[in-house]
């Protein structure tokens, strides 16, 4: 089945670092990736759309020049969280649509927990 | 703006009952998915709805799709403790878009 990797799990890290979370399709190209946000024990909001070869769709309220997205293949696109701080503690998730399987599910990625100290 | 609604947000139960969860939209879409988290985890994929009066069922669980009255159920048949997880259904407008998620369904299936 199709797969997706997001790395790393887990980060630590302190406040005014830039962290790079990177999603991978493994085993297809995906036309579009998409990361999203979810505090605890609350439900997932989507932030930004990412198509390969073209700027990030972000939604409303979210800082383009904070969380800075590239989708440079077919199969891997990437969420840099600038100078981050403690609000920026969050779970991130990405998913991928198959290119050519618009009737499948996403496929989401494992999520990465960010601590931010 | 689309939004989804589910209830209940959190449901405990006996192992061995049966009960629903709905899942309420605002616009027109005939794609609608039901993924399970387990704490601490990401998605799982549970069950695919892409048109009116489609139902899928997987073990205990049922999932079904009315588009007319934009309303998807998932039914849970003789609950186990496994089944304890939360519930995210999300509906997708249009083919290969964003998907907008209800806010899910915590359930606790005690023995």
């Amino acid at each position: 089945g199709a797969v997706v990797s997001q790395h790393p799990s887990r980060v630590i890290c302190k406040s005014g670092t830039s962290v790079k979370i990177e999603c991978r399709s493994l085993d297809f190209q995906a036309t579009t990736m998409f990361w999203y946000r979810q505090f605890p024990k609350k439900s997932l909001m989507l932030m930004a759309t990412s198509n390969e070869g073209s700027k990030a769709t972000y939604e409303q309220g979210v800082e383009k020049d904070k969380f800075l997205i590239n989708h440079a293949s077919l199969t891997l696109s990437t969420l840099t969280v600038t100078s981050a701080h403690p609000e920026d503690s969050s779970f991130y998730i990405c998913s991928a649509i198959a290119r050519g399987y618009s009737n499948q599910p996403q496929h989401f990625g494992d999520g990465t927990r960010l601590s931010i100290l | 703006e689309l939004k989804v609604e589910q209830n209940p947000l959190f449901l405990s139960m006996q192992e061995g009952k049966n009960y629903t969860i709905y899942c309420n939209y605002s616009t027109t879409s005939d794609r609608l998915y039901w993924y399970r988290q387990d704490p601490g985890k990401s998605l799982e994929s549970l069950f695919v709805l892409l048109s009116n009066g489609a139902v899928k069922q997987e073990g205990r669980l049922m999932a079904s799709l009315d588009t007319k009255a934009r309303l998807s159920t998932l039914h849970i048949t003789a609950a186990v403790h496994d089944l304890s997880a939360t519930y995210f259904c999300a509906v997708e407008e249009t083919s290969g878009s964003r998907l907008t998620f209800g806010e899910g369904t915590q359930l606790t299936v005690n023995p």
